[in-house]
């Protein structure tokens, strides 16, 4: 089954410095989001880039979204203590059809 | 609004007894229902998940089984956990359409 990849497994950045995620996928895709997950907790969705779509702004994160490569990037500027949490990709083959999750990075922002 | 509801948030079971986890949804109908697995420090295995009633996928082998006797409630049940059962359980729903999912707060599940 296709399932998002992310690297780098482990991140670990100062305040105020971007940080930068990358996921890869293996078939085609209809969307792929982004979640977070802060430790112990349930995921909470960020953002959705649908399979037409190259670039998408919300806040300080910024999703890109190549197909031909079948990769995706989650930017986040000017991190913060607070965004320190795992962040997972992921992706569904058609409209309906189940949500399948990539391995996370885990984001550590020092103050 | 719509919000789920997943419990119990810990439990602590000896092996070779028996398992059920609930969620329920409320605020939305016919919605589309996930069963996943992590492991510690890993990402999520998807285990089962529903586009309605009496229609429940298995994505991988395993002990645990799992059913919907209402629209908007979502069971995973096990009749003998392995100590392998151990883990953080995750429910989630999404619209008929996919989209965004709506996660639950997990259980802790630890099998002694």
């Amino acid at each position: 089954s296709q399932q998002g990849e992310e690297d780098p497994q482990a991140l670990s950045i100062q305040e105020g410095e971007n940080a930068t995620m990358n996921c890869s996928y293996k078939t085609s895709i209809n969307n792929l989001q982004w979640y977070r997950q802060n430790s112990g907790r349930g995921l909470v969705h960020l953002i959705l880039i649908r399979s037409n779509e190259r670039e998408k702004h919300s806040g300080r994160l910024r999703v890109t979204l190549d197909t031909s490569k079948k990769s995706s990037s989650l930017l986040i500027t000017a991190s913060r203590a607070a965004d320190t949490a795992s962040y997972f990709c992921a992706t569904d083959a058609r409209a309906g059809t189940a949500l399948i999750f990539g391995k996370g990075t885990t984001l550590s922002v020092s103050s | 609004s719509q919000t789920i509801h997943q419990w119990p948030a810990t439990l602590v079971q000896p092996v070779g007894s028996p398992l059920s986890l609930e969620c329920t949804v409320e605020g939305t109908s016919n919605p589309n229902l996930y069963w996943y697995r992590q492991a510690a420090g890993r990402g999520l295995q998807l285990l089962f998940y529903s586009i309605g009633i009496d229609q429940i996928s298995s994505e991988v082998p395993q002990n645990l089984s799992a059913s919907r006797p209402q629209d908007r409630q979502f069971i995973l049940s096990s009749k003998k956990l392995l100590l392998s059962d151990s883990g953080f359980y995750l429910c989630a729903w999404s619209g008929v359409r996919g989209g965004e999912a709506f996660f639950g707060q997990g259980t802790r599940l630890t099998v002694v």
